[in-house]
């Protein structure tokens, strides 16, 4: 299947500091999208990107469409304890979605 | 509205025994998903339905069939589970031409 690298796999942040995390692939996405897991929780959709170079804000949440179209940003600014969870990112080609392994974000308050 | 819904929430299984995971979506979204979701593999696509009546195979389709029943029910049968099917199934719809899907609560499925 498509991969989908993820980076950091993992995060320990201190509560109010900002975070970074990417996602990157050998091939051409449409689109990326932005998920977040609680335990025992669904995927829930964060931001959708649909063009490359593209900025879109969710709140605290700021996430780009690479330039090739091969990698995504998510910034969260200002981190509090309720962001603790995993973070998907998830590129799309025709009809399916391929998603990264996630990076676990934890917050010490 | 719900959203997307599925049951059971947890099932110990034998192995060589069957089940149906049953999946509901009240948004009238055309196209449904069913993904499994195993420890530092990420989501992986099971099947789909692009729309009531048709079916096509995922990433991961061996072991696994399913039914889209209406618009609303999209359902995941396992006909003879094995350990290696151990794993969370989640379901998913899909809003419009955006491709912004949306996923049910999860089933985390036991085969012992």
């Amino acid at each position: 299947g498509q991969q989908l690298n993820q980076s950091p796999q993992s995060m320990f942040i201190q509560e109010g500091e900002d975070v970074s995390m990417n996602c990157t692939s050998s091939s051409i996405f449409n689109t990326w999208l932005w998920y977040k897991q609680d335990p025992g929780e669904g995927p829930v959709l964060l931001i959708a990107l649909y063009k490359a170079g593209e900025l879109t804000s969710n709140g605290r949440l700021t996430a780009q469409f690479g330039t090739t179209r091969k990698d995504s940003f998510l910034n969260i600014s200002a981190s509090i304890p309720s962001d603790v969870g995993i973070y998907f990112c998830a590129g799309r080609r025709a009809n399916n979605l391929f998603f990264g392994t996630g990076t676990r974000l934890t917050v010490i308050p | 509205n719900a959203g997307v819904t599925q049951t059971p929430k947890f099932q110990v299984l034998k192995t060589g025994q069957s089940m149906t995971l049953q999946c509901a979506q009240d948004m009238n979204h055309n196209s449904m998903y069913w993904y499994r979701q195993d420890p530092g593999m990420g989501l992986r696509l099971i099947y789909y339905s692009a729309s009531e009546g048709t079916t096509d195979k995922g990433e991961v389709p061996n072991g696994y069939n399913v039914s889209r029943l209406n618009k609303r029910e999209f359902s995941l049968r396992l006909e003879s589970a094995a350990p290696s099917q151990t794993s969370v199934y989640f379901c998913a719809s899909l809003k419009g031409d955006l491709y912004e899907q949306y996923f049910g609560p999860g089933t985390r499925l036991t085969v012992t």
